[in-house]
Order: C-alpha cells, then sequence, then structure tokens
C-alpha cells in the first residue's frame, strides 16, 4: 500500500478482555516496529521484526504482550487481559530496510475502561 | 528504557523567531533520525543524519551530530506557527537497528 495502515483506529474495551490491533507495512519493507505512547508521553519500543529473523521482543511490558509477523506482511499486537494501565497509542512502523527511514501508521488509540 | 533525551521538554517562542531542540543518547549509534508529531497520532519524518555526518540541510531545518559527545540538535528556523508540534529524536544503537525514541520536546510557536 501507499503507506503503513493501523487498524481499528480506535477502540474502546471492557478490563479484561483481549484485543488485537493490525498493521499493514508498506509493501517491501523487511523491518516493522511497534511502539506505545501513552498520553504526553515519548514512544515506547515494543518489539522490533526485521524479515525471517527472530524478533526483538525485549520492549514488551509484560507476558500479556505478544506480537506476530508473516514473512514480510501483515503483523498483530494482542494484548491480553486488558487493564487500565494499557491505555494509550499503539504506533506501528516499517522500513525498507535496516538504518532506514522509518514511516509511520496514524497509530490505534485503545481506551480501557 | 529510553536511549534518546531531548532538551528543553518545552519550548514556546514567536513566530518568525528560531527554534533549536537538542537530542542526547547513551551509546554508539549507526543513524539518528528527526521526527514531527501533531496531535498525538502518526509521527511525520524530517532529517535522518548517519554517524559520519556532521550536518544536514532540508529547507529551514539543519540538523548537527557531535558523536563525540552522543548528542544532535534540529534547528528550525524562520519558525512558522504550523511548526507547533512535538518533536523527537530516535537512535538506533550500533549493530542492531532497533530506533529507540527521545522523550520529545513540545514546540509552541505563537503567532
Amino acid at each position: 500500500g501507499a503507506g503503513v495502515s493501523q487498524s481499528p483506529s480506535n477502540k474502546v474495551t471492557e478490563k479484561g478482555k483481549d484485543v488485537e490491533l493490525r498493521c499493514d507495512p508498506i509493501s517491501g519493507h523487511t523491518a516493522l516496529y511497534w511502539y506505545r505512547q501513552r498520553l504526553g508521553q515519548g514512544l515506547e519500543f515494543l518489539i522490533y521484526f526485521q524479515g525471517n529473523s527472530a524478533p526483538d521482543k525485549s520492549g514488551l511490558p509484560s507476558d500479556r504482550f505478544s506480537a506476530e509477523r508473516t514473512g514480510e506482511s501483515v503483523s498483530t499486537l494482542t494484548i491480553q487481559r486488558t487493564q487500565q494501565e494499557d491505555s494509550a497509542v499503539y504506533l506501528c512502523a516499517s522500513t525498507v530496510r535496516d538504518g532506514g527511514t522509518i514511516y509511520f501508521g496514524e497509530g490505534s488509540w485503545l481506551t480501557v475502561v | 528504557s529510553q536511549q534518546g533525551e531531548e532538551d528543553p521538554q518545552a519550548l514556546s517562542i514567536q513566530e518568525g523567531e528560531n527554534a533549536t531542540m537538542n537530542c542526547s543518547y547513551k551509546t554508539s549509534i549507526n543513524n539518528l533520525q528527526w521526527y514531527r508529531q501533531n496531535s498525538g497520532r502518526g509521527l511525520v519524518h524530517l532529517i535522518l543524519i548517519r554517524s559520519n555526518e556532521r550536518e544536514k540541510h532540508s529547507g529551514r531545518l539543519r540538523v548537527t551530530l557531535d558523536t563525540s559527545k552522543k548528542s544532535s540538535s534540529l534547528l528550525i528556523t524562520a519558525s512558522r506557527a504550523a511548526d507547533t508540534a512535538s518533536y523527537f529524536c530516535a537512535t538506533d544503537a550500533w549493530g542492531t537497528y532497533k530506533y529507540i525514541f527521545g522523550t520529545g520536546t513540545r514546540l509552541k510557536v505563537l503567532a
């Protein structure tokens, strides 16, 4: 596609429910990132995929968070048993190669009530 | 933990003035990038500077990189109200290409 696409744009969920956030990277981009941004804060690194290499999961805050990516295509970030502190914008980004310009999607705004 | 820290956290200037933001980081890097974010959603890429470069320009933007001090600065000249946004630096630690973002500078340009 023309840009990084994320869905849903906004999600309100009840505490304890599971949510799935989807990211479609730019076609041909081998690297994909997920970041979390709480209101008024900076971007918090969550996970990094590069081609078929093992992902760097060092930023995932707890075992309630997981992410998958099939090849160089779509990625899904799953949050299980959501908590109120999970409320944030979840930003996905992709890049054509290591060290290249990172292109961001518009984010998925998650509100846990 | 954050790799980069921006300074100042917030900056308010008059239209037409220059705005300077600084970024410091902790480890050796491959590249440093600056981004702008409006209204808390997607980030827009401004400039990428590689570790062997010292200065880059793009329109009204000038970025410098001092690897000996592990710091970078972003200068916006002749600022406009439309430049009001949050500005972030991002660095990838040498050999990793995993980009970590700083805490950001919130710039407000008053008309």
